[in-house]
């Protein structure tokens, strides 16, 4: 079965100190992956997105990054993390095949206060 | 460019009452799709309803239905017989076509449902 695993699940870091938050994908190839961040009581940003290994776009300019060293892996970074930059981070994949849309699978979130 | 509007920041419902939580979306793509989500106080999205701008009819799942109104560029969700569990943040989202090899998921901003015994 396609499972998406996201941790950790809450972080609590210090301003101005680096981030790494990771996602792999299980039971599906090549899928489309996706990060998100969620402030408090509003809906869902898109940061990054990922159609295969080591291809990256950026939906807005931020102080995070974003990177696919494997397939099925999603990584999500910062070198100097804002007090801004707290939020919830989900991460998403989605796989096309041919014309079939397969729908979006999100993990389960990572809770990030930069104190 | 494509936008989801949720016009409705709360609503409550009595229990085993129906309620309808508002989407209207804006797009210039021919082929979309439109999705409800729920998200309760844990976080996770789950997926509850898909509806496709080609389907004929409004797409159905349990309790859940999508009134779609193509014309009017409306993707409201029906839930009937409501339940205490149901009480959560609801997103409407929209993807986009298919170029350029993926798919964006657009969200609204949400409507929080709570359910009253």
């Amino acid at each position: 079965s396609q499972t998406i695993h996201q941790w950790p699940a809450t972080l609590v870091q210090p301003v101005g100190s680096p981030l790494s938050l990771e996602c792999t994908v299980e039971g599906t190839s090549n899928p489309n992956l996706y990060w998100y961040r969620q402030a408090a009581g509003r809906g869902l940003q898109l940061l990054f997105y990922s159609v295969g290994i080591g291809q990256i776009s950026s939906e807005v300019p931020q102080n995070l990054s974003a990177s696919r060293p494997q397939d099925r892996q999603f990584i999500l970074s910062s070198k100097k993390l804002l007090l801004s930059d707290s939020g919830f981070y989900l991460c998403a994949w989605s796989v096309i095949a041919g014309q079939v849309f397969s729908g979006y699978t999100f993990g389960s979130g990572t809770r990030l206060t930069v104190v | 460019a494509q936008k989801i509007t949720q016009t409705q920041p709360g609503m409550f419902v009595q229990e085993k009452e129906a309620v309808t939580l508002d989407c209207t979306y804006d797009t210039s793509d021919p082929s979309y799709g439109l999705f409800w989500y729920k998200q309760p106080s844990s976080g996770e999205m789950i997926f509850l309803i898909y509806q496709g701008s080609y389907d004929q009819q409004n797409a159905t799942e349990g309790r859940y239905s999508l009134n779609f109104q193509k014309a009017r560029k409306s993707a409201n969700l029906v839930i009937s017989a409501s339940q205490l569990g149901d009480s959560a943040m609801y997103f409407c989202a929209m993807r986009g076509s298919a170029s350029g090899g993926y798919n964006k998921l657009i969200f609204g901003a949400g409507t929080r449902l709570a359910v009253h015994p």
